[in-house]
């Protein structure tokens, strides 16, 4: 349902941009993004909608921001930090049943 | 202050049964949905098991149905996952998330720390 690429990468104070695909049939749905840096539990960042709308979780700088465009909802990560190296995954959910990404592991260059 | 602490991990043998326990505090725990996610180390997240704050349904993924159990005491704010006939694939870091709405058609907006199943 839910598909992102390995990895990706960039320079420290650059930009990324982290794509997460919802299988046909889904594509309105909205998503959640979470990031989980080494050896920790993950932190929910923040909910994407359809219409490219976001809405940023407690805390979170607003260098993280979302958006969507058709099927794909996106993360983009403005001025990296080193603390940006980690994995994040999207998220889905339907009646009784949340899914996952696989997880795209972000490497700060 | 708000958070999750799972707790009760450890190595089991195969066909064996253990029971996670996740203490929630710092929010109103018996209106929100709560689920179980697990992590193989070094592998994605995959969602395991929810539970309804609003009216108490259960629902759980294809891989645990029949072997897992998810229960709550909202007296004692906490929300448990009993795994009986465990096998070597439930090896993994669970984490208890509470969602953010009383449903688990939801996302989850808190995680705890994570406690390492070993079968």
């Amino acid at each position: 349902v839910l598909t992102q690429s390995p990895s990706a990468s960039a320079s420290l104070g650059a930009s990324v941009k982290l794509t997460c695909s919802l299988s046909s049939g889904h594509s309105s749905f909205a998503i959640a993004w979470h990031q989980q840096q080494p050896e920790k539990g993950p932190r929910y960042l923040m909910r994407v909608h359809g219409d490219g709308r976001h809405d940023r979780g407690d805390g979170i700088p607003d260098r993280f921001s979302g958006s969507s465009s058709g099927a794909e909802r996106h993360l983009t990560i403005s001025g990296l930090q080193s603390e940006d190296e980690a994995d994040y995954y999207c998220q889905t959910w339907a009646t009784g049943i949340q899914v996952f990404g696989g997880g795209t592991k972000v490497t700060v260059l | 202050e708000v958070y999750l602490l799972e707790s009760g991990g450890g190595l089991v043998q195969p066909g064996g049964s253990l029971r996670l326990t996740c203490s929630a505090s710092g929010f109103t725990f018996g209106s929100y949905a709560m689920t179980w996610v697990r992590q193989v180390p070094g592998k994605g997240l995959e969602w395991v098991s929810g539970l309804n704050g609003v009216d108490g349904d259960t629902y759980y993924a294809d891989s645990v149905k029949g072997r897992f159990t998810i229960s709550r005491d909202n007296s004692r704010n906490t929300v448990s996952l009993q795994m009986n006939s465990l096998r070597v694939e439930d090896t993994g870091v669970y984490y208890c998330a509470k969602v953010t709405g009383g449903y688990v058609s939801d996302y989850c907006d808190l995680w705890g720390q994570g406690t390492l199943v070993t079968v």
